[in-house]
């Protein structure tokens, strides 16, 4: 059965540093997401993704986050200068089609840590 | 504001009980919900959904209850086993947005 993949599983880093997680959707979906969860609480939503734009994004995506489709298959979540409170796992989803709502499948998630 | 709760945080049955997991929702244009399962150090599994136009799904061994009126959604596992034993999200979807708002979770203990 077809699963996201996530990579790494595990990143640490210094604070103020780039680090840049990758995903590789469903390859028959075509909309992507990015969610994040921090350790003890609910999972949250930061941005969704489909024709090559970001079509939906929460307030917790600001200007640090960026998203990419860099080719047919992996999509990216780069954290610009990391801060101690951007450690989460982070987790990428991917769903089928473009018309109606579709189930949102998860990868395994990366568990990010800033020092 | 919108938000999505579910009534307990910590739920203990006996292996073969069956479990009710509640959740309560408060965004009534949401039209779409899902039950996901977290086991340790993984990523959210679907499970089942439910559209606003039905009051009652099943899947295998699950069931997934929606009372629009009251705004609340359950999940029932029917002969609970100890590899069900995970967090349990119930997460809505407005209408109109692709975003899911996901509760707190519940975490089910299945004693053997």
């Amino acid at each position: 059965e077809p699963e996201v993949t996530q990579t790494p599983s595990h990143q640490v880093t210094q604070m103020g540093q780039e680090v840049i997680l990758r995903c590789v959707p469903i390859s028959n979906h075509l909309y992507f997401y990015w969610y994040r969860q921090i350790l003890g609480q609910k999972v949250e939503f930061l941005v969704s993704f489909y024709n090559n734009e970001i079509s939906e994004k929460s307030e917790i995506f600001d200007d640090q986050f960026s998203v990419e489709r860099p080719d047919g298959s992996n999509f990216t979540l780069k954290i610009r200068s990391t801060k101690l409170e951007d450690s989460a796992m982070y987790f990428c989803a991917s769903s089928k089609t473009s018309g109606g709502v579709e189930t949102q499948y998860f990868g395994p998630g990366t568990r990010l840590l800033v020092l | 504001g919108e938000s999505v709760g579910l009534h307990l945080p910590t739920l203990s049955v006996q292996e073969g009980d069956n479990s009710i997991i509640n959740c309560a929702y408060s965004n009534s244009a949401s039209d779409y919900f899902i039950w996901y399962k977290q086991e340790s150090g993984k990523g959210p599994q679907f499970i089942i959904d439910i559209r606003s136009n039905m009051d009652k799904r099943q899947g295998q061994r699950v069931t997934v209850l929606l009372n629009k009126t009251v705004k609340h959604l359950s999940l029932q596992i029917a002969a609970t086993q100890p590899g069900d034993s995970a967090v349990y999200f119930c997460a809505e979807n407005p209408t109109g947005r692709r975003a899911l708002t996901f509760g707190s979770g519940t975490r089910l203990q299945v004693q053997p």
